[in-house]
């Protein structure tokens, strides 16, 4: 696997409580990505970024803020955590070639 | 609007039967296409890309742009093949990713 890492890999949660999802790479990509994934909706960007600083919304932003501070990590938000973001969240990067390389995921349940 | 379409969300075979795993995407301009993989309790990962032209396992891919389509196929398929299939496109200049729903296929033995 290539080096990328999540952190929590499970977390419980209540209503309106903020929550912070890391990822970490080492492999000095310059594109990380956020996606939820659901049943029937498959995979949805939620954020991604380009760079140091550089971020952009995704198609299911709302509730969701991001922050890369440094090449290797990247942060995913949820200002005040609903049930309806209860999910499994992936980070991916991605090299020159355009393959992504994806993390095992976090298993968010929000009470 | 860029999309890409998976109509099957399950598909079950008999071990030794042919696969084929359906995608459609609707894109301006010239995508790069991919399909990726995700087996029980792992990560996601690449299976093919529409550049290479390789095969993988077995599976191959043809993007046929005059019906916009990417499906993927096997001949034979094995028990070992049951997973999650996700057809992805990027879009060139921003490099955001747009996911299918996915489908689950099963092998039955």
């Amino acid at each position: 696997d290539a080096g990328i890492t999540q952190s929590p890999r499970h977390k419980v949660t209540e209503t309106g409580t903020p929550v912070t999802l890391r990822c970490h790479q080492t492999e000095n990509h310059r594109y990380m990505y956020w996606y939820r994934q659901d049943p029937g909706h498959g995979l949805r960007l939620i954020h991604y970024s380009y760079g140091v600083k550089d971020t952009d919304k995704g198609e299911v932003s709302d509730g969701y803020s991001v922050s890369r501070s440094k090449t290797e990590d990247f942060l995913l938000t949820l200002e005040s955590a609903t049930s309806s973001q209860t999910s499994v969240y992936f980070c991916a990067i991605s090299g020159t070639n355009n393959e992504q390389f994806f993390g095992p995921g976090t298993r968010l349940t929000v009470l | 609007a860029q999309r890409v379409t998976q109509p099957e969300k399950l598909l079950s075979v008999f071990k030794g039967a042919p696969v084929e795993l359906k995608c459609n995407y609707s894109y301006s301009g010239s995508p790069e296409l991919f399909w990726y993989v995700q087996y029980s309790r792992q990560r996601l990962q690449l299976l093919l890309r529409h550049i290479s032209r390789e095969s993988i396992k077995g599976f191959t891919a043809d993007l046929n742009k005059g019906e916009t389509s990417f499906h993927l196929k096997k001949p034979f398929a094995q028990e070992e093949d049951s997973a999650m299939y996700y057809c992805a496109l990027v879009s060139s200049g921003t490099y955001k990713y747009i996911f299918g729903t996915g489908t689950r296929l099963k092998v039955l033995a």
